[in-house]
């Protein structure tokens, strides 16, 4: 089964730099999808960048990019210019090109400090 | 505008009683799903149904039931047999195979 792991249970960043939080999963698969969510005290859960696998580009959303490193099952954002709307738990999440079973990791704890 | 409506946003259950999440989307989604969140974790897969009529178990699927008569809707009951049902959960849908889902706002369930 995959699995997903964020290792960075809460991070703090000042506003206007750059953060980075990471995660890794591990799969057997050659095709799949990866995501990272957003979720704001209001508990809602808001897409912030996808990446398909078969791509070699790292996806880009404004000031949310990845770094994804395939052979190492690395699949970390990048937030530059943080901004306070910015504070949230964000979520690591893979799933499999043959099927819809989205697996999530456990989450990090993003505040943005002024 | 489209979107996932979940219904309530607050639930209380009572000891040995069933109770029942309601979930409709008006997005055309083939795909929907509903996740278990616990507090300070992350969402774990309790069903999904990619169609109509049907529809798998996923991790944590004991104590709970679903059913997909509609495409539209995607309703989960918590039964009885759900010893520790307090939680918050989370309704998705998306377009079946294409990757990304599109969540409602939540229900938080608590014991009385």
């Amino acid at each position: 089964a995959q699995t997903v792991t964020q290792s960075q249970p809460e991070m703090s960043v000042q506003e206007a730099e750059t953060v980075t939080l990471s995660c890794t999963y591990d799969t057997s698969e050659n095709n799949y999808y990866l995501f990272w969510y957003k979720q704001p005290p209001s508990r809602q859960m808001i897409l912030v960048i996808r990446q398909e696998a078969y791509k070699q580009q790292n996806a880009t959303e404004n000031r949310f990019s990845v770094n994804f490193q395939k052979a190492a099952k690395s699949f970390s954002l990048k937030i530059s210019d943080s901004q306070l709307g910015d504070t949230a738990m964000y979520f690591c999440a893979f799933m499999g090109n043959n099927n819809n079973d989205m697996r999530f990791g456990a989450g990090t704890r993003l505040t943005v400090k002024p | 505008d489209g979107g996932i409506t979940q219904s309530p946003k607050y639930l209380f259950r009572k000891e040995g009683q069933n109770v029942t999440l309601s979930c409709e989307q008006n997005l055309n989604h083939d795909a929907m799903y509903w996740y278990r969140q616990d507090p300070g974790q992350g969402l774990r897969l309790i069903y999904y149904s990619q169609i109509v009529n049907d529809f798998q178990k996923g991790d944590i699927a004991e104590g709970y039931s679903v059913s997909r008569e509609k495409k539209e809707s995607f309703p989960l009951t918590v039964t009885s047999a759900q010893k520790n049902p307090t939680a918050f959960y989370l309704c998705a849908s998306s377009i079946r195979n294409a990757g990304s889902q599109h969540f409602g706002d939540g229900t938080r369930l608590s014991i009385l």
